[in-house]
């Protein structure tokens, strides 16, 4: 069975840090790997998909990057800014299994940027 | 455009009774799913629907139904509830899960409560 796994659970910084999140899985047999951010009491958004034949996604002051074969992304943020304060979910998709389109998801990292 | 849609907000029930919660998407999408977020838990998998007029089970489907009303709709049932289904359950919709480049998108979930 996949298992995703999000480290830190929480994170705190000052404003205008470079920071990175780290996910790993424990199957590599995967087609894509999402970062998606959660804000309190809201659903989730889509932040970068990588596909499996892909190496990284950069989306603005976002870059992920995904190590297929040792089971690794990770999501770094640039210039952090007290509005990326958010939980941040790392999910993939298997290749293999009875269950089309599902998603495995890490529990995901609290982030908080303070002025 | 609204996306994906889930009705109601939320929502408390004491043990036993029963309900249904709604999910509607307008992207014409094939592919409709059920997740519950536990605090600590991540994301699971309750039910999805890969296509108009299929279910199937996901990882923890028991005490639960679904219905793929038509293309738009699929709701969630809960025919007896019980306090270990308190939990925020969101719905999400995928155009093809067939494609590596598939992503879901989600509703901003139901906050259930059962006492």
């Amino acid at each position: 069975k996949q298992e995703v796994t999000q480290i830190p659970a929480a994170l705190s910084v000052p404003e205008g840090e470079n920071l990175v999140l780290n996910c790993s899985f424990t199957d590599s047999a995967i087609y894509n790997l999402q970062w998606f951010r959660q804000d309190p009491g809201k659903g989730l958004t889509s932040l970068l998909l990588i596909q499996s034949s892909q190496r990284e996604q950069t989306s603005g002051r976002l870059n992920a990057s995904l190590d297929k074969s040792s089971g690794r992304s990770t999501l770094y943020i640039a210039a952090s800014q007290p509005g990326d304060s958010a939980t941040y979910l790392c999910a993939v998709r298997p290749s293999r299994g009875s269950t089309l389109g599902r998603l495995y998801f890490g529990r995901g990292t609290q982030l908080t940027v303070w002025p | 455009n609204a996306g994906v849609t889930q009705t109601p907000k939320f929502q408390v029930l004491k043990t036993g009774q029963s309900m249904t919660l709604q999910c509607a998407q307008d992207m014409n999408h094939n592919s409709m799913y059920w997740y519950r977020q536990d605090p600590g838990m991540g994301l699971r998998l309750i039910y999805y629907s890969a296509s108009e007029g299929t279910t199937d089970k996901g990882e923890v489907p028991n005490g639960y139904n679904v219905s793929r009303l038509n293309k738009r709709e699929f709701s969630l049932r809960l025919e007896s509830a019980a306090p270990s289904q308190t939990s925020v359950y969101f719905c999400a919709s995928s155009e093809r899960p067939a494609s590596s480049q598939e992503t879901q998108y989600f509703g901003p979930g139901t906050r259930l409560l059962v006492l």
